[in-house]
């Protein structure tokens, strides 16, 4: 089955600076790599998604390139703000999983102002 | 529109209880799919269900955890016997397909704990 690996688990970057995190997924028949953003004691929230269709997407300050040869994703999150610290969950889902995602194990962002 | 609703928010359960957690997809969803986190951890998926179907349950244990989608009436996920290991948040997802790919929303979750 679909395995996703999430770099790195903690990252730290000063107010105003780009932080990118990276995933990697195993199953080449994935086509479908959502970024969700959970703040403490609250749900997973959508903030992003990409389909293999294309390589990359952008919304305001959020970034997510897709590489599909390589099997490899990131977010990218430029100009951050306190507000921006979460936990970043990357997740993969092909055709045949019926929308079923696979997550990886989570990036704690924290952006000191 | 109501986003996912879960309860509830909380639930504690003594040993050798049993917990029931519920779910409504949102509205026109008729796709669900349940995860749980453990404290400091990501989130693994434990079973896909679709109204009075379930169509995944790989991640499902094999003991003591079940789900249903009646067809009127929310999802459940019922763990009976509880152990302290099943302490988790369980978060419940809808999507409105499941196929091309629809996004999942997610509750706010049922945090369970177990004394």
């Amino acid at each position: 089955g679909e395995n996703v690996e999430q770099h790195p688990s903690t990252l730290s970057v000063q107010e105003g600076d780009s932080a990118v995190i990276k995933c990697t997924y195993s199953d080449s028949a994935s086509n479908y790599f959502p970024w969700y953003k959970q703040e403490l004691g609250k749900r997973p929230q959508l903030i992003i998604d990409i389909r293999s269709n294309v390589g990359e997407k952008k919304d305001q300050r959020i970034a997510v390139t897709l590489n599909k040869t390589a099997k490899h994703f990131s977010l990218h999150i430029t100009e951050t703000q306190p507000e921006d610290s979460a936990v970043y969950f990357c997740a993969a889902s092909n055709p045949s999983g019926g929308n079923k995602l696979v997550f990886g194990a989570g990036t704690i962002l924290r952006v000191k102002s | 529109n109501a986003g996912v609703m879960q309860n509830p928010r909380h639930l504690v359960r003594r040993r050798g209880q049993e917990a029931r957690l519920r779910c409504s997809p949102m509205k026109g969803h008729s796709h669900v799919y349940w995860y749980r986190q453990l404290p400091e951890e990501g989130l693994k998926f434990m079973v896909y269900l679709q109204k009075e179907n379930i169509i995944d349950e790989s991640g499902m244990p094999k003991e003591r955890f079940s789900a249903e989608f009646p067809k009127e009436g929310p999802s459940i996920l019922r763990i009976q016997q509880v152990v302290r290991g099943d302490s988790a948040a369980y978060f419940c997802a809808s999507s409105r397909t499941g196929i091309d790919n629809s996004p999942l929303h997610f509750g706010n979750g049922t945090r369970l704990t177990v004394t």
